[in-house]
């Protein structure tokens, strides 16, 4: 079975720009949770979709949004991006409640 | 106080010994209790997860429960230089299944 997939791997924007990552989960699972990581910072969850709705919120401006579609994969959007946004982002997917979460390989992103 | 708690390390243990990592939540409702590595620029990896009291042995792993105490921990056995990494406790909150990350523990296996 394939494993969680994101693309872009890598990115690099500028300064109020917007960027869209995209993940799409592990053949079956219907939970796609997000997170964002920085050095020393730990994961930081941002939100988590099941089923196309947004089931929990991290404590992240509202610059940051996301969606899932019917086929379960995800997207999220950072808008009016900031250097403070650099980060690597993860997407993570699970089957059902209280089951483990598998991570995909995140995409790094880096604004100048 | 943090809902899930871990030492930041780094835990230096030598090559062929035991290392041993901690974790305590604050959740008494919590049901589901997970562990990954994460290597140095790379994703978080599951490498045990325990929903009962008591002892899961997975090969070299050893992941420990204790409810009771609010505490879960990870036994690492024959430890090797490649088990050098941060590993992370995930603990699921009761009232909405949101998986509660510890910030987690480096451990450097000295050879």
């Amino acid at each position: 079975k394939a494993g969680v997939t994101q693309t872009p791997r890598y990115l690099i924007k500028t300064r109020g720009q917007q960027v869209t990552l995209s993940c799409s989960p592990i053949s079956g699972h219907r939970s796609v949770s997000w997170y964002q990581q920085t050095p020393g910072q730990g994961l930081q969850f941002l939100f988590e979709y099941f089923s196309e709705t947004q089931r929990n919120k991290g404590n992240f401006p509202g610059r940051f949004s996301g969606r899932q579609f019917s086929n379960s994969r995800s997207e999220m959007n950072v808008s009016t991006l900031e250097l403070g946004d650099s980060a690597l982002y993860l997407c993570a997917s699970s089957y059902r409640d209280r089951a483990e979460q598998y991570f995909g390989p995140g995409t790094r992103l880096t604004v100048t | 106080q943090k809902e899930v708690e871990q030492n930041s390390g780094p835990l230096s243990v030598p090559e062929g010994a035991i290392a041993s990592l901690n974790c305590t939540y604050s959740d008494r409702g919590s049901q589901s209790f997970f562990w990954y590595r994460q290597y140095s620029g790379k994703s978080p990896e599951l490498i045990m997860f325990i929903y009962s009291n008591g002892d899961k042995e997975d090969g070299r792993f050893t992941a420990q429960l204790n409810k009771a105490s609010q505490y879960v921990s990870l036994l690492i056995r024959d430890s090797q230089p490649s088990d050098s990494a941060t590993y992370l406790c995930a603990v699921t909150r009761d009232s909405n299944y949101q998986l509660i990350w510890g910030a987690g523990t480096k451990l450097i296996i000295k050879p």
